[in-house]
């Protein structure tokens, strides 16, 4: 079982949808919880940590499940400048590294 | 706003070549990583630094690979004899602690040959 998996997408929304968008993590043990941006060939850029109660950031939310080790990510009123690969990132305890997932792929059309 | 900065931006090598890549980190982050993206595929922890020594390592970062800190501004990944393999996206990532935000650089694309 992957680490960290998102459904690849592509995720094709018109202009003002809302999109959701999941991911399962495989160790219990994982401690924090991430959603990074991608823009084609640049670096990941971080959109919103992750926390158990759940947060809101403008038109973003994102939900973290523990007992089911499900992460989602809700983009409402999509803008085309929303069109990226979001990535769901972890961060194992006791370790400094983060682990990536491959990334959802969204494309907002006018 | 600060950044992590990274050269070159693209390197092209020929197979069996040593290449170094060279990062800049935020300069009071203690923390500092290197991953790797090959085209199409999901980016992939190399191998993280603190204190001047690597703390933690993937399986990918074997015997060819090494990092340094030579100089108290810069942070490089040196590759000592390349392979078609090691052809990739390779990001450096920095961060203040060991649980905040980690900023990465814009990456540099190694091509091998």
């Amino acid at each position: 079982r992957k680490e960290v998996e998102q459904d690849p997408g592509p995720f094709n929304v018109p202009e003002g949808a809302t999109v959701a968008f999941n991911c399962t993590y495989s160790n219990s043990a994982s401690q924090s919880f991430f959603w990074y941006r991608q823009d084609c060939r640049k670096e990941p850029k971080l959109l919103m940590s992750v926390y158990s109660s759940g947060n809101e950031d403008g038109r973003f939310t994102a939900q973290l499940n523990r007992a089911s080790q499900y992460i989602s990510l809700l983009i409402r009123d999509s803008k085309l400048s929303d069109s990226a690969t979001y990535l769901c990132v972890v961060n194992l305890a006791g370790r400094r590294a983060l682990t990536f997932g491959s990334g959802t792929r969204l494309q907002v059309q006018p | 706003e600060p950044e992590v900065t990274q050269t070159p931006s693209h390197q092209v090598t020929q197979m069996g070549q040593e290449v170094i890549l060279r990062c800049v980190p935020i300069s009071n982050h203690l923390y500092f990583y290197w991953y790797r993206q090959i085209l199409g595929q999901k980016v992939e922890f190399l191998v993280s630094f603190y204190n001047n020594e690597i703390s933690e390592k993937s399986e990918i970062f074997d015997d060819q690979f090494s990092v340094e800190r030579p100089d108290g501004s810069n942070f490089t990944l040196k590759i000592r004899s390349t392979k078609l393999e090691d052809s990739a996206m390779y990001f450096c990532a920095s961060r203040t602690d060991g649980r905040g935000e980690q900023f990465f650089g814009p990456g540099t694309r190694l091509t091998v040959l």
